[in-house]
């Protein structure tokens, strides 16, 4: 069973409506990532914090998405407005940031659909 | 193009049967590499890291050529159990992941 806490675990909303999405990653675990997966694709990194800064966001659309990570433990992340072409997996992950360890712990992920 | 490229398949394959997945990625500056395993409808888990020396574990074999900056992952002996979308990673600052290729293995 996952370990890093997600929710909601569903999320059905119409288009233009504002969606927020919530993290708690493994306690300990100083990177947390965002990731998006359309189904049929692989995750596309949305966001990587390392503690309370954000390490990369450059795949994530600023006009509309934003992630925050304030005390550098959970994390939010906010779509407002939503777009139909939002519907996707919302996954979580975290890691304990050791250069090469490569494990990724994830949540079981938020499911949005955006009507 | 995409920074990591698999083929998506499907492969379909029957028990006992070997077989190779392809991943090729863009970014020279990547640092490390990984097979990730995803069963349908979970989350994606470490199936075992990518070393230029090769490595194996149990039937899975990894290997890594950075010259042609080309990753694959052979499966021996195949079981139903392996039936998974198998996910390519590079990590370059962030963790990068393929399309993911889908295999399934039959009776």
């Amino acid at each position: 069973e996952a370990e890093v806490a997600q929710s909601p675990r569903y999320k059905i909303t119409e288009k233009s409506q504002a969606v927020a999405f919530w993290c708690d990653p493994i306690s300990g675990h100083a990177t947390l990532y965002w990731y998006r997966q359309i189904l049929g694709q692989g995750p596309e990194l949305l966001v990587q914090f390392q503690d309370e800064s954000v390490v990369d966001d450059s795949q994530l659309p600023k006009d509309r998405f934003s992630a925050e990570r304030l005390k550098g433990v959970d994390s939010t992340l906010k779509i407002q407005p939503a777009e139909l072409g939002d519907s996707a997996m919302y996954l979580c992950a975290s890691s304990a940031g050791q250069i090469n360890t490569g494990e990724l712990f994830f949540g079981e992920g938020s499911r949005l659909t955006v009507l | 193009r995409k920074e990591v490229e698999q083929d998506p398949g499907p492969f379909n394959v029957p028990e006992g049967a070997t077989v190779a997945f392809n991943c090729t990625y863009s970014n020279s500056a990547s640092q490390s590499f990984f097979w990730y395993r995803q069963d349908c409808r979970k989350e994606p888990k470490l199936l075992m890291s990518v070393y230029s020396s090769g490595n194996e574990d149990g039937r899975f074999t990894a290997q890594l050529n950075r010259a042609s900056q080309y990753i694959s992952l052979l499966i021996r002996d195949s079981k139903l159990s392996d039936s998974a979308t198998y996910l390519c990673v590079v990590k370059r600052a962030g963790m990068r992941f393929g399309a993911g290729t889908r295999l399934t293995v039959k009776p």
